[in-house]
């Protein structure tokens, strides 16, 4: 079995200041963990993915998460957020044919 | 690479008609397809995995009838919603895995298709 919580349902930054999303999994197996966002009325887009190599993964559009095994953890963070940053973002884990998804974290970026 | 199409984007419907929504991997194959369900404001909900030459497997829940999945090629998943009504009206997602890339676990999503069920 596996779960993952996303500690908030949203998260307010204002523009140029950082940014960071929780993740916390549990997973019988050794899993891999995605972080995707969508825009309103858009599908997923994939922003980084974890896959058992290094640690801290860098994504896309200056986004990066670190797995932490000990914490069970996968935070999304970015050092500088944008406007067009804001959009929910849902922490996945996948093992298997099994993928399971975080609730999702509404991100408003306040200029 | 790894673009998952859909189609339609937004269909409105009578109640009692029925919708068939198309998911296509433009640029990969796709042995194995999945079919989500979207309520505003909440996550993905996993309806059914579409598996290409086999049939479909629903999660518990899910009426198999109200919700046909048809995976007839490695690039093309669809879903019937089967004499639609307004509680049908929700949000469609679906996504693909690429069968024959390096990373088998990275499922790529479709923009999505809304349905509205008047």
């Amino acid at each position: 079995a596996q779960s993952v919580t996303q500690l908030d349902s949203h998260v307010s930054v204002s523009e140029g200041t950082p940014v960071l999303l929780r993740c916390n999994y549990s997973s019988s197996y050794s899993p891999s963990l995605f972080w995707y966002v969508q825009h309103p009325n858009k599908g997923l887009q994939l922003l980084l993915k974890y896959t058992s190599a290094a640690t801290l993964v860098k994504g896309i559009n200056g986004f990066e998460a670190e797995f932490k095994k000990s914490e069970t953890s996968f935070h999304l963070t970015k050092p500088s957020a944008h406007m067009s940053d804001a959009a929910e973002y849902f922490c996945v884990v996948t093992a298997g044919n099994m993928l399971t998804f975080g609730g999702g974290t509404r991100l408003m970026v306040k200029p | 690479g790894a673009v998952v199409s859909q189609h339609p984007s937004w269909v409105i419907c009578k109640s009692g008609t029925s919708v068939k929504i198309e998911c296509r991997s433009l640029d990969f194959q796709a042995t194995t397809m999945f079919w989500y369900r979207q309520f505003p404001k909440q996550s993905l909900m996993l309806m059914a995995t579409s598996n290409e030459g086999s049939k479909a497997t629903y999660e518990q829940g899910v009426e198999k009838d109200k919700f046909l999945i048809n995976h007839a090629s490695l690039t093309l998943s669809t879903l019937t919603v089967t004499s639609a009504h307004p509680e049908d009206s929700s949000f469609y997602i679906c996504s693909a895995r690429d069968s024959g890339g390096p990373s088998t676990d990275t499922q790529y999503f479709g923009p999505g298709t809304r349905l509205t069920v008047l």
